[in-house]
């Protein structure tokens, strides 16, 4: 079945660092991946997706791309805040399947 | 324009109980799915309602029921609490022709089973 395994947290960072959240996944065919982000007491949004091999999702300085080759969606930006402190969810969704299945999420903390 | 609106935000019950979630999707948005997230962990797929039926169910238990109603409102019903059912519930809903390409996801309800 599919499977998400992502990196374990928690990764506390200074404000400005490279933050890099390491993703790989299990899933036959082609799936959609995605990284979702959960702002303390909030509910989870949407951060970037990538439909296909090579693609290059973006939004908000982040930034992830699908390698086939490796199975991986790893999630970077070049310079964080202290307002990214939140919990980010790897995630990925199969041809013809109607569920998301997550990893375990990363807890981030950026320190000013 | 209101999102995801979840009720109640947190829940206290005792084993054996039963209990009813409920959820509004965002405006213009047919389809609601329904996850539960343990402490620590990923969410996981319960099921998703569209036209008021069962599309997909992951795997729980039949302890675990839904409904879609007319309005695409929903509700998530669990019998025969177990300590086990203690998460967060979260609700979603997504646009038409979108299925789980976009997910908009409420606060979520807190249930705590004694």
């Amino acid at each position: 079945g599919n499977s998400v395994t992502q990196m374990e947290g928690p990764v506390t960072l200074s404000e400005e660092a490279f933050l890099t959240i390491n993703c790989t996944y299990t899933a036959t065919g082609y799936p959609s991946l995605f990284w979702y982000v959960q702002y303390p007491g909030e509910g989870l949004q949407l951060l970037l997706k990538a439909t296909k091999a090579d693609d290059k999702g973006s939004n908000k300085g982040f930034e992830a791309t699908y390698r086939k080759e490796t199975t991986s969606f790893h999630l970077e930006k070049g310079s964080v805040q202290v307002s990214d402190s939140a919990v980010y969810f790897c995630a990925l969704r199969s041809v013809l399947d109607y569920k998301l299945s997550f990893g375990a999420g990363t807890t981030v903390t950026v320190r000013a | 324009d209101a999102g995801v609106t979840q009720s109640p935000t947190h829940l206290i019950k005792t084993r054996g109980q039963q209990v009813t979630l409920r959820c509004s999707p965002k405006s213009g948005h047919d389809t609601v799915s329904w996850y539960q997230q343990a402490l620590g962990q990923g969410p996981q797929f319960i099921f998703q309602y569209y036209e008021e039926e069962e599309r997909q169910r992951g795997n729980f238990p039949d302890r675990f029921s839904g409904h879609q109603f007319p309005n695409y409102s929903s509700e998530l019903n669990v019998n025969a609490l177990l300590l086990g059912d203690s998460a967060l519930y979260l609700c979603a809903s997504s646009p038409p022709g979108t299925g789980a390409e976009k997910l908009f996801f409420g606060s979520g309800t807190q249930l705590s089973v004694l």
